[in-house]
């Protein structure tokens, strides 16, 4: 079974610029969320999906928003970029219901200059 | 402020030992907990989840969860070179499905040969 995708792997975007993230769950998984890692935060949730319905929000700026499609793939957006905003952006997805094991895809890395 | 703590190391130890590594909560109402690893610039791998208190083995890996206490364990027996990573701590207080998960730092383990 194929493994959670994402794409870009790698960005460089300039501030104030905005990006698109996807990702692509694992087959049948239904609930996709999206974490934010940095070398001093570590990994930070930032929202998370299921059938289409954003379900759960961390802590980030309305700048953060997502969706997520009736396949279950998901894209993330970031609005205006800020230097800060340089990380790797990783999604996880799992199956929902009652199993709470989520496998995370090989990240996005962003670099705001 | 729910928060998860761990010591960040680095636990250096020899080939063929056990590396033990530790993980406190602050949430008493946290009721799943997961074990990631991760390699220097990859995304983290779950490698051990457990939902009730006591011991859970798997392989070499052993999770160990005391509810009472607010600490999970993970032990790495007869540990190996291939064992050098980050080792991530992370739970989640929902009883249903939503994918939030609240990660420590991690420990970096650096297994000597």
């Amino acid at each position: 079974k194929a493994g959670v995708t994402q794409t870009p792997r790698y960005l460089i975007k300039t501030r104030g610029q905005q990006v698109t993230l996807s990702c692509s769950p694992i087959s049948g998984h239904r609930s996709v969320s999206w974490y934010q890692q940095t070398p001093g935060q570590g990994l930070q949730f930032l929202f998370e999906y299921f059938s289409e319905t954003q379900r759960n929000k961390g802590n980030f700026p309305g700048r953060f928003s997502g969706r997520q499609f009736s396949n279950s793939r998901s894209e993330m957006n970031v609005s205006t970029l800020e230097l800060g905003d340089s990380a790797l952006y990783l999604c996880a997805s799992s199956l929902g219901g009652q199993a709470y094991e989520q496998y995370f895809g090989p990240g996005t890395r962003l670099t705001v200059t | 402020q729910k928060e998860v703590e761990q010591n960040s190391g680095p636990l250096s130890v020899p080939e063929g030992a056990i590396a033990s590594l530790n993980c406190t909560y602050s949430d008493r109402g946290s009721q799943s907990f997961f074990w990631y690893r991760q390699y220097s610039g990859k995304s983290p791998e779950l490698i051990m989840f457990i939902y009730s208190n006591g011991d859970k083995e798997d392989g070499r890996f052993t999770a160990q969860l005391n509810k009472a206490s607010q600490y999970v364990s993970l032990l790495i027996r007869d540990s190996q070179p291939s064992d050098s990573a980050t080792y991530l701590c992370a739970v989640t207080n929902y009883g249903g499905s939503q994918g939030n998960l609240i990660f420590g730092k991690g420990t970096k383990l650096s297994v000597k040969p």
